[in-house]
């Protein structure tokens, strides 16, 4: 069973950073596209960036509100998947979802529980 | 980045049929079968319902279908059940590798 565990989530000042993880089970990590999805409260989903597999040449791409804030990586041999965030705003107050993509092109096949990230002075 | 235009709340009767519609650009929605749905219960993560536009993962009913017309797709919800209730997004591929989410639908079991 594909399963998706995000943490790290928190409060964090404006200006601050955060690391968010996200431990992947019972797939393949190395040869999935991995992304990160977000959701501010009452609002609706917003896409966040995405990683390549290795084999696919392992890059990124970002949603430009978060693009040069905000990095994702991956250790395929953790099976986790990480979102850098930096310079964060308020704007960036979320649910912060993890997604695996089997080859399927939509943002996620399968989704973690979430993990909600506050900026707040 | 805008979203996609989707209504924000579509409503049926049990048995009846209902369909939302999911407006974009030929940068997305109409230049690309990358089309995805989603459902969301409260609380919960998001669901994959269709993908390339009317494919459904595996072990989601075939009551979910979904199409495309130009820039608009859009999902139709045959048979309503009161487990449907839950708000929907659309999704699609656009230039430059990303992706944008629609402003979601609700919709209503009456």
């Amino acid at each position: 069973e594909v399963q998706l565990v995000e943490s790290g989530g928190g409060l964090v000042k404006p200006g601050g950073s955060l690391r968010l993880s996200c431990a992947a089970s019972g797939f393949t990590f190395s040869n999935a596209w991995m992304s990160w999805v977000r959701q501010a409260p009452g609002k609706g989903l917003e896409w966040v960036g995405r990683i390549r597999s290795k084999a696919d040449g392992g890059t990124t791409d970002y949603a430009a509100p978060v693009k040069g804030r905000f990095t994702i990586s991956r250790d395929d041999s953790k099976t986790t998947l990480f979102l850098q965030m930096d310079s964060l705003e308020t704007e960036d107050t979320a649910v912060y979802f993890c997604t695996a993509g089997f080859g399927i092109p939509a943002p996620g096949t399968n989704w973690g529980q979430g993990t909600l990230v506050t900026v707040s002075s | 980045q805008s979203a996609l235009t989707q209504p924000a709340s579509v409503s049926g009767s049990p048995g009846q049929s209902i369909t939302i519609s999911c407006t974009g650009t030929s940068s997305d929605v109409g230049g690309y079968n990358y089309v995805s749905w989603y459902q969301q219960h409260p609380g919960k993560a998001p669901k994959l319902m269709i993908y390339d536009v009317s494919n459904r993962p595996s072990g989601v009913s075939n009551r979910f279908s979904g199409s495309k017309s130009g820039n608009t797709a859009s999902l139709t919800i045959s048979g309503l059940q009161a487990e449907d209730e839950a708000d929907y997004y659309c999704s699609s591929y656009r230039s430059s590798s990303t992706y944008v989410f629609g402003t979601g639908t609700k919709v209503t079991v009456l």
